[in-house]
């Protein structure tokens, strides 16, 4: 595709449930970020990935949080018994080669934990 | 540990009217610095990079500098118009994998 794009656009969930959120990169970017935005912040980063491998995942804020590439391009943050402290966009990058590559930012999902 | 603000906060300008706004942070040892817009509900555009080694960039109406030994950038608007009124993210790179990013400025561009 043209750009990141992120499913679901709104994920609304009940305390306790796992939840899945998806990135798909632009096309050919080896590097990808998950960042999470709380409402009136910048964005926080959670976790890179530069190929398969988590290269850092040192964002990630307990281990309720885990994220995949298995591929080298879809990846999936994965949240186990969620709190309501989770609730945050969740944004995902990538970018042609990491380093100081410019990042391409993706529309965000929306995760509302009731 | 990096830190980066905004000022202000937000800003709140007439239509036309040419206006900065101000990034700093306080690692001078950075390798860039990106500026966004962010639309509420969506997600980031980037709108400039500037590398360390560059003192500015310019895109249409926008142009940003960057002065690492002071640690400031600013992003100025020239001409503004009502569809520039968004939230502006300035984000420092020091290597490795992260963007540090401030709270943003809100802008609002009135008719």
């Amino acid at each position: 595709g043209a750009g990141v794009s992120q499913t679901p656009s709104n994920k609304v969930t009940e305390k306790g449930k796992y939840v899945e959120l998806r990135c798909d990169p632009i096309s050919g970017h080896t590097a990808l970020y998950w960042y999470r935005q709380s409402l009136g912040q910048g964005p926080e980063f959670l976790i890179y990935f530069q190929g398969t491998g988590a290269a850092d995942d040192s964002g990630l804020p307990n281990d309720r949080f885990f994220a995949v590439r298995p591929e080298g391009s879809v990846s999936t943050l994965k949240i186990q018994r969620t709190e309501r402290g989770d609730s945050a966009v969740y944004l995902c990058a990538s970018s042609s080669s990491g380093g100081a590559n410019e990042q391409f930012f993706g529309p965000g999902t929306r995760l509302t934990v009731l | 540990k990096q830190e980066v603000t905004q000022i202000p906060a937000a800003l709140s300008v007439p239509e036309g009217e040419n206006l900065v706004l101000n990034c700093s942070f306080t690692d001078s040892a950075i390798y860039n610095l990106q500026w966004f817009r962010q639309d509420p509900g969506k997600g980031l555009t980037s709108l400039l990079l500037i590398q360390s080694s560059q003192r500015e960039q310019t895109s249409g109406r926008l142009n940003a500098s960057l002065d690492k030994s002071s640690g400031r950038s600013t992003l100025y608007i020239a001409a503004s118009q009502p569809g520039d009124s968004a939230t502006y993210l300035c984000a420092v790179y020091l290597g490795g994998s992260r963007l540090t990013f401030g709270e943003g400025t809100q802008l609002t561009v009135n008719p």
